[in-house]
């Protein structure tokens, strides 16, 4: 694929369930990182992988947020028992080299908590 | 925690007209100012990006100026087009030579140009 892929697009979940979003990185990209952007807002930073390493989680909001990056390629950003606060737009952000300042975005996956 | 400040919310220009977006920040470790550009439904798309060593960089009718004393910058589009009708974010990235080049985004500029 030509740019980052994001799935699903849009998830609703109810309250208390646990969701899975999943990103495809542009292929050999080694920098992988998630946001959260509420209606209206700015993306916020939640966590970047270097490859597989997790070296920045300082933006997950708590301890129910998890993302993985195995292989160092797709990344799963992992929600448990959700709540309505989590509703946001979840962005998914690759780059080609550590310390390149343009990331590639996905068109994100919409989450809405009922 | 809002380190990059942007205004307006929202403009509203003419077909033709010069759209100007302003950002401030506070922290000096800042050193990369990217602008990205986001159509609804769409992820942002890096527009154009300026280093504090520079005062102004042009990319067709995109400008930006920074004013490193001020630590402001900002987003000029000449002659505005109804397609430029986007959200616009400033952007910057702390210690930009670090592990970790994390985009700490501006709130966001909703710009409608009417033809």
């Amino acid at each position: 694929g030509a740019g980052v892929s994001q799935s699903p697009r849009y998830k609703v979940a109810k309250r208390g369930q646990d969701v899975a979003l999943r990103c495809d990185p542009i292929s050999g990209h080694v920098s992988l990182f998630w946001y959260q952007q509420a209606l209206g807002q700015g993306p916020e930073f939640l966590t970047y992988f270097q490859n597989e390493a997790q070296l920045d989680k300082s933006g997950l909001p708590s301890d129910r947020f998890f993302a993985e990056r195995p292989e160092g390629s797709v990344s799963t950003l992992k929600i448990q028992r959700t709540q309505q606060e989590d509703s946001a737009v979840y962005l998914c952000a690759s780059s080609e080299r550590v310390q390149s300042g343009t990331l590639h975005f996905g068109n994100g996956t919409r989450l809405t908590v009922t | 925690q809002q380190q990059v400040k942007q205004s307006p919310q929202s403009l509203i220009v003419q077909k033709g007209g010069i759209s100007i977006i302003n950002c401030a920040y506070e922290n000096t470790a800042f050193d990369y100012f990217p602008w990205y550009q986001q159509f609804p439904g769409k992820g942002p798309a890096l527009l154009i990006a300026i280093r504090p060593d520079v005062s102004e960089k042009k990319e067709g009718r995109f400008t930006i100026s920074f004013n490193k004393s001020a630590k402001q910058f900002s987003l000029h589009i000449m002659d505005s087009q109804p397609g430029d009708s986007a959200t616009y974010f400033c952007a910057a990235i702390p210690d930009h030579s670090g592990a970790t080049n994390k985009l700490i985004f501006g709130t966001g500029t909703l710009l409608a140009v009417q033809p």
